[in-house]
């Protein structure tokens, strides 16, 4: 593992309820992101993060929203959860300085909305 | 328009049979192709990346190539736990982000 953790791995809510979900990075990283994972169209960028405060949105950012106040967490938001947002959601981090930049992933948060 | 395709999309292969995975991309400038393996729960896990044309990456009995539109990922005498998604991705010029293909699921069977 790449010292990334997500809490929670599992988590059922209903339609209309807003849901945090954390990610934690012990690598002192600059960049962190956030992708969700549905069958047949891979992963997908919500947003991401070049540093403390600096966030931007990537293709798939409607409906949610996101904070980093310290280096090592990042937390993404789903203000008010809707089917469409049952998936899988992915953290990873990456140096992002220098030629190679690969990203390195946590284990995921399957979410279920009902 | 997808910049990352990935085909086949399932590949079922018996234990020892060689075959290629392809990932066909279309960016204006290319930083990194990047291949990657997930296996069931859990995330994916980096293998390689190419940065130009011609460049090869080998890993136990995976091994990357990348031309200027495509890159294969040739599995030689798999076995079964090699089974698994692979996943491509790309990483543009200027950029920091990954666009990622769908992926091929292979299947080896002992």
């Amino acid at each position: 593992d790449a010292g990334i953790t997500q809490s929670p791995r599992h988590k059922v809510t209903e339609t209309g309820t807003p849901v945090t979900l954390r990610c934690h990075q012990t690598e002192n990283h600059r960049y962190m992101y956030w992708y969700r994972q549905d069958p047949g169209h891979g992963l997908r960028l919500i947003h991401y993060s070049y540093g403390v405060k600096d966030t931007d949105k990537g293709e798939v950012s409607d409906g949610y929203s996101v904070s980093r106040s310290k280096t090592e967490d990042f937390l993404l938001t789903l203000e008010s959860a809707t089917s469409s947002q049952t998936s899988v959601y992915f953290c990873a981090i990456s140096e992002g300085e220098g030629r190679s930049s690969p990203l390195h992933f946590g284990n995921g948060t399957r979410l279920t909305v009902t | 328009e997808d910049q990352v395709t990935q085909s086949p999309e399932a590949l079922r292969l018996q234990e020892g049979e060689s075959s290629s995975l392809n990932c066909s991309y279309t960016v204006s400038g290319l930083r990194g192709l990047f291949w990657y393996r997930q296996d069931p729960g859990k995330g994916p896990e980096f293998l390689f990346t190419l940065y130009s044309a011609g460049e090869e990456k080998e890993k136990e009995r995976l091994k990357a190539t990348l031309t200027k539109k495509e890159s294969f990922l040739h599995i030689t005498a798999p076995k079964p736990e090699d089974s698994a998604t692979y996943l491509c991705a790309v990483q543009e010029t200027n950029d920091y982000k990954l666009s990622f293909g769908a992926g091929t699921t292979v299947t080896v069977r002992a």
